[in-house]
């Protein structure tokens, strides 16, 4: 398997711009994490879904952002409109979440967002 | 809520043993987890332990976990330049609960 595949890599771009993240999961995986990274706040978990539903969204900043679960495979997270403190790396994780186990997150390589 | 603390900064000189200390506060941690995340990476699972285990070896590596204290700890023997990276600690309950996720330690490893 690819692992968690994460699209771009890096972006660029101007205050009030739209962005779209990107993530692929694992196969199998029923369980999707968008998380923030920071140095002055560290991995701040945004929001995850379980079998495609939010479940918890507390994360989430504000209302400029969003995140979809089209289907099992695939997650997106918006930004509109973009500002400069949204400058972060931004990580997607997968698991298998089962009653009786936990397995932990597998984790993409992220996408560096810088808001100028 | 779930609390996990970690130490900021480790240094060390390679060849010495690494020790990363954790402390949770929630009694009902059933699953711990180490993560290590090299510059520019994701966090990549390096090893985890059970709540009734109390140690774990996997070659350099040594988890040990003091659930009175509630108290993780990852030792790396012989440590090499290639160790220095962050390490988070993190802990969940079931399998269905999200981890909490330390701040993340920073080993720098000094030839």
């Amino acid at each position: 398997d690819a692992g968690v595949i994460q699209s771009p890599r890096h972006e660029v771009t101007e205050m009030g711009q739209e962005v779209t993240l990107r993530c692929k999961l694992i196969s199998g995986h029923n369980s999707l994490f968008w998380y923030r990274q920071t140095m002055m706040r560290g991995l701040e978990l945004l929001i995850y879904f379980n079998n495609n539903v939010p479940i918890d969204d507390s994360g989430m900043p504000e209302d400029r952002f969003s995140a979809k679960m089209p289907n099992a495979s695939f997650s997106t997270l918006k930004i509109q409109p973009s500002e400069p403190r949204d400058s972060a790396v931004y990580f997607c994780a997968s698991s298998l979440a089962r009653r009786q186990a936990h397995y932990g997150y597998t984790f993409g390589s992220g996408t560096r967002l810088t808001v100028v | 809520g779930e609390d996990v603390e970690q130490s900021l900064f480790l240094s060390v000189r390679e060849g010495d043993s690494s020790v990363i200390n954790c402390t949770y506060t929630d009694s009902s941690s059933t699953y711990l987890y180490w993560y290590k995340q090299e510059p520019g990476a994701g966090l990549q699972l390096l090893t985890y332990i059970f709540s009734n285990m109390d140690m774990k070896q996997d070659q350099r590596l040594t988890v040990l976990l003091n659930k009175k204290d509630k108290h993780l700890s990852l030792r790396i023997a012989d440590t090499q330049t290639g160790d220095s990276a962050i390490y988070f600690c993190a802990e969940t309950y079931s399998g269905y609960s999200t981890l909490t996720f330390g701040k993340g330690t920073m080993l720098l490893v000094s030839p």
